[in-house]
Parts: C-alpha cells; sequence; structure tokens
C-alpha cells in the first residue's frame, strides 16, 4: 500500500518557466514531509523539507505549499532551468520515526 | 571526500550467485539504511540499523542479510542470487535525532542474469 502518491508521473517544462509537482498522503500521523531530488546515476538527495505548521516555505527558487486538510503537498521549482531535470521525490515520515515513505517519483524535463 | 561511499557502483552476476555489497559513510551518523529502488524507480526501505542494532527490517526476503560490523558501515550481503533482485541499491545514512535528513550513496545497479 502506497503512503504517499505523487502526480504527474513526468513533466517537460520550457527554460523558466514553472515547474509543479503534487503529493498526496493518507496517514494523518505524519508530520516531516521532503522533497528529494535524483539525478541519473546518482543518489537521491535531501531538496527542500516542511512540517505542517505552516503552509509554505521557499529556498531560492524551490517553494513547497501544503495544504494540510486536503492532505496534499507541492513543489514549485521557479525559473526552471535544465540543470533542474531529475527525478523528484516526495516523502513522509513520523516524527521520531525513522521510515521515509517516498512517492514514486517524478521526472522533470526542463528544455532550453 | 565523499559521505556515503558504496562498492560496486554496478554489479552483473548469474543467478544462484552470492554477492555482496559495501557502505562506508564518514559523516559520524550512527543510523545506516538499505533502500531498494525498482525499474520504475519506487524506492523502498529495506533495513536500518542504530549503532550497529538491526532496527527495521521490512519484508525483505531472508537471502538478503546485512551486516554492520561498526557504526560507519553497513553492508548488505544476497544470497541465491534471483532476477527480480536486478535494482538499484542505495545505503543512506542519517543522525538518529534527524532521522528523516537521509545522506544518500551513489547507489549500486545489481543486474541478474
Amino acid at each position: 500500500q502506497q503512503q504517499v502518491k505523487q502526480s504527474p508521473q513526468s513533466l517537460i517544462v520550457q527554460k523558466g518557466g514553472i515547474s509543479i509537482i503534487n503529493c498526496a498522503y493518507e496517514n494523518t500521523a505524519f508530520d516531516y514531509f521532503p522533497w528529494y531530488q535524483q539525478f541519473p546515476g546518482k543518489g537521491p538527495a535531501l531538496l527542500i523539507a516542511i512540517r505542517p505548521d505552516v503552509s509554505e516555505k521557499k529556498e531560492g527558487r524551490f517553494t513547497i505549499s501544503f495544504n494540510k486538510s486536503a492532505k496534499q503537498f507541492s513543489l514549485h521549482i521557479m525559473d526552471s532551468q535544465p540543470g533542474d531535470s531529475a527525478t523528484y521525490f516526495c516523502a513522509a515520515s513520523i516524527g521520531g520515526n525513522n521510515r521515509l515513505a517516498f512517492g514514486k517519483g517524478n521526472q522533470v524535463v526542463v528544455i532550453p | 571526500d565523499t559521505a556515503v561511499s558504496q562498492t560496486p557502483k554496478y554489479l552483473v552476476t548469474q543467478m544462484g550467485n552470492d554477492k555482496s555489497i559495501k557502505c562506508e559513510q564518514n559523516l559520524g551518523h550512527d543510523t545506516m539504511y538499505w533502500y531498494k529502488q525498482d525499474s520504475k524507480k519506487f524506492l523502498k526501505i529495506m533495513f536500518s540499523y542504530n549503532n550497529k542494532e538491526l532496527i527495521i527490517n521490512e519484508t525483505v526476503p531472508n537471502r538478503f542479510s546485512p551486516k554492520s560490523p561498526d557504526k560507519a558501515h553497513l553492508n548488505l550481503h544476497i544470497n541465491s542470487l534471483e532476477l527480480g533482485d536486478s535494482a538499484v541499491y542505495f545505503c543512506a545514512s542519517s543522525t538518529r535525532e534527524r532521522q528523516t535528513e537521509a545522506f544518500f550513496g551513489q547507489g549500486t545497479r545489481l543486474t541478474v542474469v
């Protein structure tokens, strides 16, 4: 049973555009929501994370929007660049529990 | 310096063989993990160790046996390899206090033929 569901599966964006990836979860006990970025041939790397006490977190061109009532959160990549082309995983966990539940990943391709 | 390093990066082997993947981290973390990423890129945790003690053991065939000789190392031994074991295996580490902020290795692509 997949606890975290991502959409769309893949995304093609023009350089300079906005990439938006959505994630939905079921377990209301989740209280930590990270996004990981994975380049081909590399391991996933933590990109940005949010806790449910805030509705938005921004780090540079990357923003997480969190909607607790809808049990959804999304990653926005502003001014998308070809170097942002990667697979993005959303994840969720319960505080103190070392089990990260990952989504299936979204492949983002930014074309020049 | 590589933070979490795995060897080998690629592993091609025949069905029925036994193989090992080694993992080392130099971050001073006390918790280490093995994840499996299938052909559809789905990431699933297999094992978690804290201070050499097994914490998580997901539903994984007992052909897979992790070994942690010390806090900085977590090796994965696989017996009687099957075609379905083909995947990319990632080692990761974190501190116990920040277990959700894991640092991943570059992965080992295992191909069973």
